[in-house]
């Protein structure tokens, strides 16, 4: 089983509808991301969790919101998508050990389009 | 702001040949990390190699390996005797020692294989 899963896989909505897209992660990590994949552009932060009390915001968190339920789950909401967050999102859990940064690890995305 | 450039937005290489990824990057920290990530047609992101400012040794992993340059802020990925599975999107990712790890990712090079 995939130790970070993402759901839907793709979704395809209209613009003005409210898009809610999961993450859950096996891994025991503490701190959990969410990016935004555009051609041409990279993988830019949307938001970022420390912990379930620890949530901020990232490089591009206009109009997205994320609730942090568990330590295992990161949402990603969407109140009223438009067709410029067309995207492939994805998210990313790591942890810390004092100094030593262990790696990110992603999920294998969600392929979102808004017509 | 940190940031992170990959200049060659494509690159083609024939099989069993080896290829260089160029990454430049600016940051007035001296203790970061670098990395790079690979994204097949699949779009999982995969970490290929990653490497600490502190430490003078280029990291090597099997094929790849980096030519990290501090003072000239480089950090290029030469993949030798390249493979049909080494055609993916590459990108330079760097993140800072400290609390808030964020990464932040270069736009990505396409890299195709020639049989």
């Amino acid at each position: 089983d995939a130790d970070v899963t993402q759901t839907p896989r793709n979704r395809i909505t209209k613009t003005g509808k409210r898009i809610m897209l999961e993450c859950s992660q096996t891994k025991g990590h503490d701190r959990m991301y969410w990016y935004r994949q555009d051609p041409g552009l990279g993988l830019r932060l949307i938001y970022y969790s420390f912990d379930v009390k620890d949530i901020n915001k990232g490089e591009i968190s206009d109009g997205y919101s994320v609730s942090r339920q568990a330590q295992a789950k990161f949402s990603l909401s969407l109140e009223s998508a438009i067709p410029n967050q067309t995207a492939l999102y994805f998210c990313a859990t790591s942890s810390v050990s004092g100094r030593t940064y262990n790696e990110q690890f992603f999920g294998p995305g969600t392929r979102l389009t808004v017509l | 702001a940190q940031t992170v450039t990959q200049s060659q937005p494509e690159m083609s290489v024939q099989e069993a040949e080896t290829v260089t990824l160029s990454c430049t990057y600016d940051t007035s920290e001296s203790d970061y990390y670098l990395f790079w990530y690979k994204q097949p047609p699949s779009r999982q992101m995969i970490l290929v190699i990653r490497q600490e400012a502190y430490k003078q040794q280029n990291a090597t992993e099997n094929r790849f390996s980096v030519n990290f340059q501090k003072a000239a802020k480089s950090f290029s990925l030469k993949i030798s005797d390249s493979q049909l599975g080494d055609a993916a999107m590459y990108f330079c990712a760097y993140r800072r020692v400290n609390r808030d790890d964020k990464i932040i990712f270069g736009k990505g090079t396409r890299l195709h294989i020639l049989p």
